[in-house]
C-alpha cells in the first residue's frame, strides 16, 4: 500500500530557529514529491520537487529529495511567527498520478 | 497564477437536504480537479478524480450517489452533498491540476456544517 509518512508530527521552536522536516514514502510509480503549508484554510503550494539531490529554494525554505533513499526534507531557517502552520509532504504516484498526503508536521514558533 | 477559487466557504444545512460546493479554476484550464475532505487534525483524504466531460473516479469508500461530482467544464467543477447527515459535516477541498503537470492547486475550501 502506498504511504507517505512524516516526521515529527508537531514541532514547537522559538523564533529564530532553523527546523527540519522530514517526509519519507513509499509509493508505486513515482512522479514528484510536493511540499504544502496550511494554515488556517486550503494548503499553499510550497515545493514540487522530482530530481534528487536538487536543492529547492524560496527565501528562508528549502528542500530536497532523496530517491534512492525514499525521503524528502524540508528546512526552515531563522523561523518566524508566521510560519507557525502545518506543512503537508505529498507524494504523486499510482496508477493516475493522485498526490498521496503524509498527516502533516504542526509547527508552531514561539515569539 | 494558478488561483482555484471555492464558494462557499462555508455553509449549514439541516438534516436531509443538499448542498453543492463549486470549484473554479480562475486563471488556467484544468483537466482534471479533485475533491478532498478533511477531518479536523487529519490529513487530506482524496473523494474523487473528476476530469473533464467523463465520470468522476471515487475512492474506496466513497459513496457516489451521496457525493455527486459534475466537471461540465475546464474551469469548473461541482460537488453535490445529498441528503446530507451530521456525520457529512467537514472541511471539503477542491485542488486543479493542469494537463501533464504534477502539481495541484488547491481552493481555499468548503466548511459544511450538517444540523
Amino acid at each position: 500500500e502506498d504511504k507517505v509518512v512524516q516526521s515529527p508530527l508537531s514541532l514547537v521552536v522559538h523564533e529564530g530557529d532553523t527546523v527540519t522536516l522530514n517526509c519519507s514514502y513509499e509509493v508505486t510509480n513515482f512522479r514528484s514529491l510536493l511540499w504544502y503549508k496550511q494554515e488556517k484554510k486550503a494548503p499553499t503550494f510550497l515545493f514540487m520537487l522530482t530530481s534528487s539531490g536538487i536543492e529547492k529554494k524560496s527565501g528562508r525554505l528549502s528542500s530536497i529529495l532523496d530517491k534512492k533513499e525514499l525521503f524528502s526534507i524540508l528546512n526552515i531557517t531563522a523561523t518566524q511567527t508566521g510560519d507557525s502552520a502545518v506543512y503537508l509532504c505529498a507524494v504523486s504516484g499510482g496508477s493516475q498520478g493522485n498526490l498521496i498526503f503524509g498527516k502533516g508536521t504542526k509547527l508552531s514558533v514561539k515569539p | 497564477g494558478a488561483v482555484v477559487s471555492q464558494h462557499p466557504s462555508w455553509v449549514i444545512c439541516k438534516s436531509g437536504t443538499s448542498v453543492k460546493i463549486e470549484c473554479r479554476s480562475l486563471d488556467f484550464q484544468a483537466t482534471t480537479m479533485f475533491w478532498y475532505r478533511q477531518f479536523p487534525k487529519q490529513s487530506l483524504m482524496l473523494m474523487a478524480t473528476s476530469n473533464e466531460g467523463s465520470k468522476a473516479t471515487y475512492e474506496q469508500g466513497v459513496e457516489k450517489d451521496k457525493f455527486l461530482i459534475n466537471h461540465a467544464s475546464l474551469t469548473l467543477s461541482t460537488l453535490t452533498v445529498t441528503s446530507a447527515h451530521p456525520e457529512d459535516s467537514s472541511f471539503y477541498i477542491c485542488s486543479a491540476r493542469l494537463a501533464g503537470r504534477y502539481e495541484q492547486y488547491f481552493g481555499p475550501g468548503t466548511r459544511l456544517t450538517v444540523t
